[in-house]
């Protein structure tokens, strides 16, 4: 199976702009979730799409949303970009089901200027 | 809510040598998955092992094993005969893997 792809791999941006970030998992996956990984902080978790609904949301501002579509292929947008949102954008596709392991893509790295 | 505190920013260990990487959580459930990545420079972040909650028996897959401690809440990740190759940074996750420690930077030293 094809792993999970994220498009597109390096972005720069300017404040204000917007931007939109795409995840395709891999085939037979209905949940993506998409994290911000910025060193110090981690990974902190943005949401999880399951079957075109989202299922879970992190704590993270409206700015940020996301949607999924019937062949689960995911996008994340950003609005009204800040320098803060500079960061690797990663997207991790998953089978839905409870303790199974969760499949990365390379990311997308968005430098907002 | 639940956290994931990895307390260790950076450790380095000798090539054939063993460290141990420390992580501990905060939950109220009782049944849940445990999970560790790794995230090799420039490369994506895979699994390297998970363990569940209820089974008291310590996961091991190859030269990777963990501590699992359930009472304490800890789960730190032991490996063995350090390569080359496990440079990288290392994450642990907890349950539905929303929830992941700030990472540790291991450097192998050869």
């Amino acid at each position: 199976k094809a792993g999970v792809t994220q498009t597109p791999r390096y972005l720069i941006k300017t404040r204000g702009q917007q931007v939109t970030l795409s995840c395709s998992p891999i085939s037979g996956h209905r949940s993506v979730s998409w994290y911000q990984q910025t060193p110090g902080q981690g990974l902190q978790f943005l949401f999880e799409y399951f079957s075109e609904t989202q299922r879970n949301k992190g704590n993270f501002p409206g700015r940020f949303s996301g949607r999924q579509f019937s062949n689960s292929r995911s996008e994340m947008n950003v609005s009204t970009l800040e320098l803060g949102d500079s960061a690797l954008y990663l997207c991790a596709s998953h089978d839905g089901v409870p303790g199974e392991t969760q499949y990365f893509g390379p990311g997308t790295r968005l430098l907002v200027l | 809510a639940q956290t994931v505190t990895q307390s260790q920013p950076e450790m380095s260990v000798q090539e054939a040598e063993t460290v141990t990487l420390s992580c501990t959580y905060d939950t109220s459930e009782s049944d849940y998955y445990l999970f560790w990545y790794k995230q090799p420079p420039s490369r994506q972040m895979i699994l390297v092992i998970r363990q569940e909650a209820y089974k008291q028996q310590n996961a091991t897959e190859n030269r990777f094993s963990v501590n699992f401690q359930k009472a304490a809440k800890s789960f730190s990740l032991k490996i063995s005969d350090s390569q080359l190759g496990d440079a990288a940074m290392y994450f642990c996750a907890y349950d539905n893997q929303f929830y992941f420690g700030t990472g540790t930077s291991l450097t192998v030293i050869p």
